[in-house]
């Protein structure tokens, strides 16, 4: 399957942009790039997906590397209600195509 | 509307007993996937259950553990003879089968059910 890695840990002040990033240099021309995140003590939640172009919703910004070999979730406005473990998972015939492959994800702290 | 539900929401048994963990899905989901959560670990898939089609239980660990959904809705997840390396927390979720879209769907998790083997 293919890999993601992730910056084990992110800080970031209440308020301000935030960019995490992912790597997946392995990843197939049908990988679909996918974000989810874990708050403390609850299910991991669904923030948001993409193949090629960027995307946009409610909670956050997906941006895809024209080469796909990375990508970056940006969250515009970062609350502390955002502090939470991201993983970055690859759906696909190169990534997993039933059960999500969770890596160590990277952990955002948010001070107020 | 409701989403994924789990019971009970906490467990304790003792070493060697069996314990039975329940999912219940967002109606209509036609897959169901089982994961657990280890003490400061990341999150381990189980079981993964598609319609009609034979489960997928390439992440169990042992024989101790299994799985059933009943009429395509409900999951029993069984854990036989716990031991305390069982500890962790069992989370449930579930997607929609996406007619011609495959990878896009997503997965909706339960809050989890915490074991607790002493």
């Amino acid at each position: 399957d293919a890999k993601t890695t992730q910056p084990n840990s992110m800080e970031s002040n209440e308020e301000e942009p935030v960019h995490l990033p992912c790597n997946h240099s392995t990843i197939s021309g049908t990988d679909y790039i996918h974000w989810y995140r874990q708050l403390p003590s609850q299910g991991p939640e669904y923030v948001i997906h993409g193949l090629t172009s960027n995307v946009n919703n409610r909670m956050a910004s997906l941006a895809i590397a024209e080469d796909r070999k990375s990508s970056t979730l940006i969250l515009h406005r970062a609350t502390l209600r955002d502090a939470a473990v991201y993983y970055c998972i690859l759906r696909g015939q190169g990534g997993s195509q039933g059960n999500l492959i969770f890596g160590k994800g990277t952990k955002l702290s948010v001070k107020p | 509307g409701a989403g994924v539900s789990q019971s009970p929401s906490n467990k304790v048994t003792e070493k060697g007993k069996d314990v039975e963990l329940r999912c219940d899905p967002i109606s209509g989901h036609t897959a169901l996937y089982w994961y657990r959560q280890s003490l400061g670990q990341g999150l381990e898939f189980l079981i993964y259950f598609q319609g009609n089609s034979a489960p997928d239980k390439s992440g169990l660990p042992s024989d101790r553990f299994s799985a059933e959904r009943t009429g395509g809705s409900v999951s029993t997840l069984t854990i036989q003879r716990t031991q305390q390396e069982d500890s962790a927390v069992y989370l449930c979720a579930s997607s929609p089968r996406l007619a011609g879209v495959p990878y896009q769907e997503t997965q909706y998790f339960g809050p989890g059910t915490r074991l607790l083997v002493l």
